[in-house]
This record gives C-alpha cells, structure tokens and sequence, in this order.
C-alpha cells in the first residue's frame, strides 16, 4: 500500500483543465514545501514534472502547475492534450525513516 | 545531456542476490544524489535510498538495511545496488535515479531505463 493517497483516477476532454490530489499527513506533504510530480507512460521510467510543490524543470509545459494547502498537494494539468494520458504519482520528503514517499499514482485519461 | 544507463533484466532464485549497476554520463557524478526506486507491476514506486552527497553517507529505509548495498565506482561514473535474500515480493522494476544538489536530493531528474529483476523458482 503506497503511502501518500490519490484518486485512482480521473478523465477530462481536451481543452480542459483537471486536478489530481495527493494527501498525508504533516509529518510529509503538509510539513515541508517538499512534494514533487512526476508522469509516467507505460513502459517508461518516471519524468519529473513539479518540484518544490510548484517549480517546473526547464522543458515542462507552462500547463503543469503545482500546489499544496495543509496536507494536501494539488497537480493541475491545464488545456489537456491527448498526449497528456499517462499515470501520475506524487512524491513528498518525509521526516520519517522512509525519507521519500509517493503515491499510488492517477491514471488520467483524455476523452 | 545526462544519461543514466543500467545493467540488463535479471531472472533470479529465491534467497540469492541481484546486483544492478547505473552508469552516469554527461553530468557530474559524484555532486548529485544517486538514488534507487523499485515499481512492481501496478503499483506506485517505492524509494530505496542511495548514495546522497547531502547526508555524507547512503541512506535506506529500515526495511531494507539489512539486504541492500549501494557502491560507487567514481573511474567509471557507475553506481551499484545489491539486494540479498531476495524473495518474489521482490520482483520489480529498479531504477536508479539521479537527485538535485545539496536539498534537493529526493527531486529525481534523471532516472535510468530499469531494469526488470524476476524472482522466481
């Protein structure tokens, strides 16, 4: 069982804009401006897409946004595209002995 | 450009090891965190640990101290991770993936390709 929790899935049309939670506690997303994003196709490893709750990496798509409030990180994807379909996963530091967390991952799909 | 590559799919019987090599290029090797992810099948990924600059020392989660070993060979910008006592709960994919500087350790932004580890009779 992954430790941060996100919704299994969400769906949205093109030219939307979705949002994907990620929750815990404040020992991890709720304690630290620590919570990442990556999207991963099948098949592939992992890309980040957030860091820090809201930074983006040189070459992520201005339609990716970040953020958090208490213990809950937010992923907005704006003007879907149909490319966007992939899984999701947050990840947060955390000041357990497991020092990084992540989700169980959001299967989004492009109608 | 930065490029993480790692050893090849390993088929393994329960109780042995597996030995996963990452080898760094295009980047520093030893100012970043190098870090070891594992997906099983269906399942959000799960961190390891790894050899991070920032704590002076690898780190891991309890659960696994007694069964994994992160090594580095700077000569060859490679970094390893072995897994003992394997069992099949332990097939997965393993990445090795690299972190940012200094605190930005557990932001992941290179990763290798992984590499499918089977434990299997």
């Amino acid at each position: 069982q992954s430790a941060l929790t996100q919704p299994a899935s969400v769906s949205g049309s093109p030219g939307q804009s979705i949002t994907i939670s990620c929750t815990r506690t404040n020992s991890d997303v709720g304690g630290f401006n620590a919570v990442s994003w990556y999207q991963q196709v099948p098949g592939k490893a992992p890309k980040l897409l957030i860091y820090a709750v809201s930074s983006r990496p040189s070459g992520v798509s201005s339609r990716f946004s970040g953020s958090k409030s208490g213990n809950t990180a937010s992923l907005t994807i704006s003007g879907l595209q149909a490319e966007d379909e992939a899984t999701f996963y947050c990840s947060s530091y955390s000041n357990s002995d497991t020092l990084v967390l992540f989700g169980g991952g959001t299967w989004l799909t492009v109608l | 450009q930065v490029q993480l590559v790692q050893s090849g799919d390993e088929v393994k019987k329960p109780g042995s090891s597996v030995k996963v090599s990452c080898t760094v290029s295009g980047g520093s090797f030893s100012s970043f965190a190098l870090n070891w992810v594992r997906q099983a099948p269906g399942q959000g990924p799960e961190w390891m640990g790894g050899i991070i600059p920032f704590f002076g020392s690898p780190k891991f989660p309890q659960r696994f101290q007694d069964r994994v070993t992160f090594t580095t060979d700077e000569s060859t910008s490679t970094a390893y991770m072995e897994l003992r006592s394997l069992t099949p709960e332990d097939s997965a994919f393993y990445y090795c993936a690299r972190g940012g500087s200094g605190t930005f350790w557990h932001y992941f932004d290179y990763w290798g390709q992984g590499t499918r580890v089977t434990v299997s009779s």
